[in-house]
Parts: structure tokens; C-alpha cells; sequence
């Protein structure tokens, strides 16, 4: 188990700059969510994808934020223009849901180990 | 009203300690309880899940979770420096995929 695979570990940008952020899912697992992580806002969910399809993306925080699946593999995410206030650490997440009885539950989500924006 | 609340940080408690992490939510139809240690500069990583009412034990933690009350805690018995880290709660609404929503986190410092 490779475990979630984020690409790249840093990045370091001037305002206005296109960011693509990448990530590898666990093999197996059918949702993928991206989040952000601030002092100030905490853990924030920007959006997931449930077998490559994306179902809630409420938490983009505007138009200059897109998010792709293309295959159960492989998402990105993309901040053009990218602005200071992006600065955060993004992290890719994978699940599968877990049969408990006749229930299926959500697994828990296996984090990947981030990428560090930051912003100039 | 947040979603999901922990108790304000930091903690802090003397090696050998019990510490206990609480964490109430809104949502009275979640479904999935899951407990994270995030060490700095690291990523989450799972302590616990819990789906059903009562008490979850795993070693040293045990996870305690009151549907009624929409509450979930986190029990660390005899508390170790490597325990130091912030712990964060997260709820999911529904089965199936549904998002997790986190808390903000609670900071906890075990003194040696």
C-alpha cells in the first residue's frame, strides 16, 4: 500500500502564477477529496469526488479554483490566478466504503502528505 | 453554530495521565465518527472510528460516543510525550462517500 500520493511537496509561487497541485489516490478506493488547511480556518473540504465524478464542490472558494478526475488514479487541482490569501497546505484524501453488518459505512480518510503553497 | 466543536486548547497534562478530548456536532443524522492525531508539519492520520453508540477500545484510546447527546470524546489513558500533538474530530453525515467535516482541533501537550 503506496498510501495517497501528493505531487509536488512544495510550491512556491508569484501572484497571478498558474498552480496545478496533483494527486494519486490509494489503489481500491472510489472517493477523493481535496482540502486546505489554514491556522486561521482550520481543515476545509473544497471538494470530492465519488467514482471519479465530482459531488460536492460547495467549499471551492471561487472560479479560480477547478478540480479534475480524469481517472480513478489521478486528480488535480488548479488555482489560476493563484493570490496570497491560497497560501495553505492541500492535502488529497481517499476512502472506500466499509460494509458493517448490513450497513456501509464511510472508511476513513487516508491523507496524503500534503502540498505547502505558498503565495508571493 | 459549527458544525463540529472541540473543547478549546491547548491541553495539557502530566505524563501517565488520562487525557479526554470532547467534540459535539449539529448534524443529528451523522452517521461516522473518527478521531485524527495530526502531529506539526504532518498530515491526519486515524486514532479512531466509531459508528455506534457506547464505548470503542484500541490500546490506550478509547473513543466514547453518545448519539442523543451528539457527542463523541476521545480517552487517552496513560498519556505519553509522543501523544503530544493536536487531535481533530470528524463527522460524516451519511453513508456512502459522504464528506467528513472536521473540527478545529484540540492541541494536547503530555509534560514529561
Amino acid at each position: 500500500d503506496a498510501g495517497v500520493i501528493q505531487s509536488p511537496r512544495h510550491e512556491v509561487t508569484e501572484m497571478g502564477q498558474e498552480v496545478t497541485l496533483r494527486c494519486k489516490p490509494i489503489s481500491g478506493h472510489n472517493s477523493l477529496f481535496w482540502y486546505r488547511q489554514t491556522m486561521m480556518r482550520g481543515l476545509e473540504l473544497l471538494i470530492y469526488f465519488n467514482n471519479n465524478v465530482p459531488i460536492d464542490d460547495s467549499g471551492m472558494p471561487e472560479d479560480r479554483f477547478s478540480a479534475k478526475m480524469p481517472n480513478a488514479s489521478f486528480s488535480t487541482l488548479k488555482i489560476q490566478p493563484s493570490e496570497p490569501r491560497d497560501s495553505a497546505v492541500y492535502f488529497c484524501a481517499s476512502s472506500r466504503g466499509t460494509r458493517l453488518g448490513v450497513r456501509v459505512v464511510d472508511s476513513p480518510l487516508h491523507f496524503g502528505n500534503g502540498t505547502r503553497l505558498t503565495v508571493t | 453554530q459549527k458544525e463540529v466543536e472541540q473543547n478549546s486548547g491547548p491541553l495539557s497534562v502530566p505524563e501517565g495521565a488520562i487525557a479526554s478530548l470532547n467534540c459535539t456536532y449539529s448534524d443529528r443524522v451523522s452517521q461516522s465518527f473518527f478521531w485524527y492525531r495530526q502531529y506539526s508539519g504532518k498530515s491526519p492520520e486515524l486514532i479512531m472510528s466509531i459508528y455506534s453508540n457506547g464505548d470503542k477500545e484500541d490500546g490506550r484510546f478509547t473513543a466514547q460516543l453518545n448519539k442523543a447527546s451528539q457527542y463523541v470524546s476521545l480517552l487517552i489513558r496513560d498519556s505519553q510525550p509522543s501523544d503530544s500533538a493536536t487531535y481533530l474530530c470528524a463527522v460524516t453525515p451519511n453513508t456512502n462517500a459522504g464528506k467528513s467535516t472536521f473540527g478545529d482541533g484540540t492541541t494536547l501537550t503530555v509534560k514529561p
